[in-house]
């Protein structure tokens, strides 16, 4: 069965530093988007993306966050400078067309990520 | 403010002892109510998608229905697999991709 595949699965990495979380989604999806779930917490959204641009960030994807999708099978999150309240795990999802039509929004198993 | 809420927090069952989930949600305009199972460590993993009152959808032991206030997930004579914590979640289509998930109810079945 398809699914998606992030990587790493842990990162460890200093306050300051830049991480690179990586994400290949399933293969005739065209829709991608982050998630992250800080431990205890709810799971929240971070950002949706379409068509090589983003549709939507919510009000944590500040300026430190971007995503890119650099090639035709990767999708990736970028921390520029990581703070310690960036300790989470992050997700990403994709769906084939819009999930609120279809009903089906995949996620991966998540990159857990730990800032000292 | 468009919000969701869970209950119970945590739920112990014994093998073979069905219950229900209850989902609360407050949204302006609701285009989706959404079931995930989350295993420790892993990411949710998609159960039923509801999206009118009075709609109700199965798969195995599961069963989810929808009213305009509240979603439940009936469980039928759970197993110990089935032990998870089953999230809720909505899209009402104010931000574009936007799931807002309730925290979850742990669920544990004992044998």
């Amino acid at each position: 069965e398809p699914e998606v595949t992030q990587t790493p699965s842990h990162q460890v990495t200093q306050m300051g530093q830049e991480v690179i979380l990586r994400c290949v989604p399933i293969s005739n999806h065209l829709y991608f988007y982050w998630y992250r779930q800080i431990l205890g917490q709810k799971v929240e959204f971070l950002v949706s993306f379409y068509n090589n641009e983003i549709s939507e960030k919510s009000e944590i994807f500040d300026d430190q966050f971007s995503v890119e999708r650099p090639d035709g099978s990767n999708f990736t999150l970028k921390i520029r400078s990581t703070k310690l309240e960036d300790s989470a795990m992050y997700f990403c999802a994709s769906s084939e067309v819009t999930f609120w039509d279809t009903g089906e929004l995949f996620f991966g198993e998540g990159s857990r990520l730990t800032v000292l | 403010e468009d919000q969701v809420t869970q209950s119970p927090e945590a739920l112990r069952l014994q093998e073979g002892e069905s219950s229900s989930l209850n989902c609360s949600y407050t949204v302006s305009g609701l285009r989706g109510l959404f079931w995930y199972r989350q295993d420790p460590g892993k990411g949710p993993e998609f159960l039923f998608t509801l999206y009118s009152a009075g709609e109700e959808k199965e798969k195995e032991r599961l069963k989810a229905t929808l009213t305009k206030k509240e979603s439940f997930l009936h469980i039928t004579a759970p197993k110990p697999e089935d032990s998870a914590t089953y999230l809720c979640a909505f899209y009402s289509g104010t931000s574009y991709g936007k799931l807002t998930f309730g925290q979850g109810t742990i669920l544990t079945v004992h044998p």
